[in-house]
């Protein structure tokens, strides 16, 4: 399978714990995308990186979140300190920078359920 | 407002039925659209860039309005298999793709 791959699939947690969620892009790009999809809603944006670095981060993404993409290759999503109000999915994905152009392939998700 | 709003449906149509979708955004500046499909508890999955000439991809033709800032999805001989969410996409000039809320089909027999 040469998509986008996201681990885990589905993560159940207590309130009060830290969680992190590893995103492997589509091999040859640049770019990677993390998003959060709650019941009813489109994803919305919460950060991303072009190689090893952090170019945008939503207002979404409290001091509770970090990011990272250490070698520019695969990424991890942690959340300090979860909250019920954290539970969504968790969605990556990844895009070839290429002539301005940028399509987004999305992986499977993980979901998270914070109790 | 929402930057990208969508009627949520759902829309229930019988097989071989033309249906179409709306979406407006509210900032002028977006450079990008796109719809996405999204299965029940799956991932968005591209369906197709929107054109300001306007485009077609078999079945599916799609129109962008950007005087009126408003982007159209018409499914032309509707099938059991284009049940799913459509999610009108924007991007402005930085890289984040912005959602609507998507607009549920539902095709039955």
């Amino acid at each position: 399978d040469t998509g986008v791959s996201q681990d885990p699939r589905h993560k159940i947690t207590k309130r009060g714990q830290n969680v992190t969620f590893r995103c492997d892009p589509i091999s040859e790009h640049n770019r990677l995308y993390w998003y959060r999809q709650t019941l009813g809603q489109g994803p919305e944006f919460l950060t991303y990186f072009q190689n090893e670095a952090q170019l945008e981060k939503s207002r979404l993404l409290s001091d509770r979140f970090s990011a990272e993409r250490p070698k520019g290759s695969f990424s991890t999503l942690e959340i300090q300190r979860t909250e019920q109000g954290d539970s969504a999915m968790y969605l990556c994905a990844s895009s070839l920078v290429k002539r301005d152009r940028a399509l987004q392939y999305f992986g499977a998700g993980t979901r998270l359920s914070v109790l | 407002r929402k930057e990208v709003e969508q009627d949520p449906g759902p829309f229930n149509v019988p097989e071989g039925a033309t249906v179409a979708f709306n979406c407006t955004y509210s900032n002028s500046a977006s450079q990008s659209f796109f719809w996405y499909r999204q299965d029940c508890r799956k991932e968005p999955k591209l369906l197709m860039s929107v054109y300001s000439s306007g485009n077609e991809d078999g079945r599916f033709t799609a129109q962008l309005n950007r005087a009126s800032q408003y982007i159209s999805l018409l499914i032309r001989d509707s099938k059991l298999s284009d049940s799913a969410t459509y999610l009108c996409v924007v991007k402005l000039n930085t890289d984040k793709l912005i959602f609507g809320t998507g607009t549920r089909l539902q095709v039955f027999p």
